[in-house]
């Protein structure tokens, strides 16, 4: 079975930076892109980029450019998220996603399966 | 990036009627679209993909809708637990977008 689990809770300080990681099992890593969206509270769903676990090659959204990282370890079906310089407005609930619609490859993917969401809260 | 805008935001209705929400894209997306469900501190569930496709194990009374730039999420016979968030998310294009979300009650 395909499951995504994610680190736990985090609470950091403005300016500060996090990391969050994303292990994956029951696939193959490297062939499916690993995706991150947030969620503020109340509000609705902000994708934030995409890494391709084969080659690590990575697509971000424009509002966190410069600030966000993506990364991923093969050894252990890991992906990571970094995010710098932290805001009180960055304080969110963080998923990966492994989202439908193709592979690394192109192929087509109708499977999608979420992280069970990592809190993060920036206060002073 | 591709704007997808949702109405109503929210909608009341009572068990046994039938729920219509609307998704609207910025521009053409084929039918690049897909809804998703989300309950108070729930991970979004995937109920349809490519606008019309029902997701595994999701229920007949769940259809989906449209092309181009109109798409709709049709569900049918609601019960109390339809109650939930309703977001709609084009893959059309780079980055991915989700709209707003529609928040159905049911009473």
């Amino acid at each position: 079975q395909v499951h995504l689990v994610q680190s736990g809770a985090e609470v950091k300080k403005p300016g500060a930076s996090v990391k969050v990681s994303c292990r994956a099992s029951g696939y193959s890593f490297t062939a499916y892109y690993i995706h991150w969206v947030r969620q503020a509270p109340g509000q609705g769903l902000e994708w934030m980029g995409r890494i391709n676990p084969d080659n690590g090659a990575t697509n971000y959204a424009q509002n966190f450019l410069g600030r966000v990282t993506m990364t991923r370890d093969t050894s252990n079906s890991t992906a990571y998220l970094e995010l710098t310089s932290l805001k009180s407005d960055d304080t969110a609930v963080y998923y990966c996603a492994r989202l439908w619609g193709w592979t690394v490859a192109g192929s087509s993917d109708t499977l999608d399966v979420w992280g069970q969401g990592t809190v993060l809260t920036v206060s002073s | 990036e591709i704007m997808v805008t949702q109405s109503p935001a929210t909608l009341s209705l009572s068990p046994g009627e039938t729920a219509t929400l609307s998704c609207r894209a910025s521009q053409a997306i084929g039918t690049t679209l897909a809804w998703y469900q989300q309950k108070p501190g729930q991970a979004p569930r995937l109920l349809m993909f490519y606008a019309s496709n029902r997701a595994t194990g999701i229920p007949a009374k769940f259809s989906g809708s449209g092309s181009g730039t109109d798409f709709t999420l049709t569900i049918s016979s609601l019960e109390p637990e339809d109650s939930a968030v309703y977001y709609c998310q084009q893959r059309k294009r780079w980055p991915d977008t989700f709209g707003q979300g529609t928040r159905l009650e049911i009473k």
